[in-house]
C-alpha cells in the first residue's frame, strides 16, 4: 500500500502553546487529505477534509480558528493546534487519498502523533 | 453517524480463520464498503474494499450479501499479530462530490495462541 508519514510521532508542550503537526504523502499525490482525532478507547473522529489549494472543510463542531489546516502541496498538509489545552489532548492521525485514478478509491493513513498538553 | 453496525469484540484461535460480520442496512447502490484495522497506537491500516462483488487479496476477503445490507471480512488464518480492532466503514459522499470515511465503534478482535 501507499505510505503516508507524519511528524512528529509524540510531542508534549505546555498549555498555551501552539503545534504543528505534519502529514506527506511519501510515494503518491494526495489531491485529498482528511484529520482525524481519537480520544483512548475511542474511535476515530473525523476534523476535517482538505483538498490542495483550498480551504478544508470541518466537521461540525470542529473549531476551523482552532485547528488551522494547510494544504500547500500534493504531498504534505499541516493541522496546527492553537492555544493548546490539556483537552486536545489526544492522538492525531491524518490520510491520504490520492488523486490518481487507480489509487483514488482507497485513503491511507499515517502512523499517528500522540499530543499531550501539560 | 456510522452507518455500520458490527459485534463489540470477537475471538478466534490462532490458524484459523476469522470472520467478522457487519451490517449496513441502509446502504445505498454507490455506496462502497472498505475495511480498515487499528492495531494498538498506530494509524489506520487498509484491508479491502469491495462494492457488489466479492472481493479478494493478499490479506483477506470480502463477501457481501446480494442485497448488499451486510458483508464479512474474512481473515483466512489468523495469526497473533491480527489482534486488533476492525471497522467496516460504508463511504459516505462529501458535499464536494468526493467522499469521507466515517469511523464506527468497530470490532475488537482477539487471536488466541
Amino acid at each position: 500500500g501507499a505510505v503516508v508519514s507524519q511528524h512528529p510521532s509524540r510531542v508534549i508542550c505546555k498549555s498555551g502553546t501552539s503545534v504543528k503537526i505534519e502529514c506527506r504523502s511519501l510515494d503518491f499525490q494526495a489531491t485529498t487529505m482528511f484529520w482525524y482525532r481519537q480520544f483512548p478507547k475511542q474511535s476515530l473522529m473525523l476534523m476535517a477534509t482538505s483538498n490542495e489549494g483550498s480551504k478544508a472543510t470541518y466537521e461540525q463542531g470542529v473549531e476551523k480558528d482552532k485547528f488551522l489546516i494547510n494544504h500547500a502541496s500534493l504531498t504534505l498538509s499541516t493541522l496546527t493546534v492553537t492555544s493548546a489545552h490539556p483537552e486536545d489532548s489526544s492522538f492525531y492521525i491524518c490520510s491520504a487519498r490520492s488523486g490518481t485514478q487507480i489509487r483514488a478509491d482507497t485513503q491511507y493513513f499515517g502512523p499517528g502523533t500522540r499530543l499531550t498538553v501539560l | 453517524d456510522a452507518k455500520t453496525t458490527q459485534p463489540t469484540s470477537m475471538d478466534c484461535a490462532e490458524g484459523r480463520a476469522a470472520n467478522l460480520p457487519c451490517n449496513h442496512s441502509t446502504i445505498s447502490g454507490n455506496e462502497y464498503v472498505y475495511w480498515y484495522r487499528q492495531i494498538h497506537s498506530q494509524g489506520p491500516q487498509y484491508i479491502i474494499h469491495g462494492l457488489k462483488n466479492n472481493e479478494t487479496n493478499e490479506m483477506a476477503s470480502l463477501i457481501i450479501t446480494e442485497d448488499r445490507k451486510s458483508s464479512t471480512l474474512i481473515l483466512p488464518h489468523a495469526t497473533l499479530r491480527d489482534t486488533a480492532v476492525y471497522y467496516c466503514i460504508v463511504r459516505v459522499a462529501s458535499m464536494d462530490s468526493s467522499y469521507k470515511l466515517i469511523f464506527g465503534s468497530g470490532t475488537r478482535l482477539l487471536v488466541r495462541p
